[in-house]
């Protein structure tokens, strides 16, 4: 089967910790992105990449780090430095860059800060 | 500033009627506007792209209009059912190629 997968699904962090959240896809896309969902917002950019060992700012980057090391993997650290990181996470990727090209999601984590 | 709006209300509707979802915005001239369903807890999943020279796209029971005149895409879903119910994302194109969200409206058929 071919998809996104995100692990965990839930997550949960004491404050001052760094957690790194997964994402694997084996569609063979090049762009992949994550985002953040909070409760009646929409998906908000956080970073993207459009090829391997290549990544770029979103809107709301500060407290965040990814690496694409591999055309499959995307993984997106929240550091410390992140004020307000309690949010459901979504991955998503597609086969180019570009609104004319439909985004495929992972079923999300939910990271909450205690 | 750019903006992108959705009833943030809930959308009520009786079993086998039309669903119509609105999606305006402003400030931006998009190429391009997808739909997404979003079930609670999940991620997000492309139903529909409308392209800026389309006026209408249809999908088995989903049809999809864009007016860039008006600023606007209307999302309709004929002969609802219960399992229609979710939220429905739009989005378009910003700035560098990027996908811009709605923030949904929450679409609720009743049996």
């Amino acid at each position: 089967d071919g998809g996104i997968t995100q692990s965990p699904k839930y997550l949960f962090r004491k404050e001052g910790q760094n957690v790194t959240l997964s994402c694997e896809q084996n569609l063979n896309h090049d762009a992949m992105y994550w985002y953040r969902q909070d409760p009646g917002q929409g998906l908000r950019l956080i970073y993207y990449s459009q090829i391997v060992n290549d990544f770029q700012k979103g809107d709301i980057a500060e407290g965040y780090s990814v690496s694409r090391e591999k055309k499959e993997s995307f993984p997106l650290t929240v550091t410390s430095a992140q004020k307000n990181p309690t949010a459901f996470y979504l991955c998503a990727s597609s086969i180019f860059q570009g609104a004319r090209n439909e985004q495929f999601f992972g079923p999300g984590t939910r990271l909450t800060v205690l | 500033s750019q903006k992108i709006e959705q009833n943030s209300e809930a959308l009520n509707i009786q079993e086998g009627k039309t669903a119509t979802l609105t999606c305006n915005y402003t400030n931006y001239s998009p190429a391009y506007l997808q739909w997404y369903r979003q079930d609670p807890g999940r991620g997000p999943v492309f139903l529909l792209l409308i392209r800026e020279n389309e006026k209408e796209k249809r999908k088995e029971r989903l049809k999809v209009t864009f007016d860039t005149t008006l600023k606007q895409s209307l999302f309709h879903i004929t002969a609802s059912q219960p399992a229609d119910s979710a939220t429905y994302l739009c989005a378009l194109d910003g700035s560098s190629y990027k996908l811009i969200f709605g923030s949904g409206t929450r679409l609720l058929v009743r049996p």
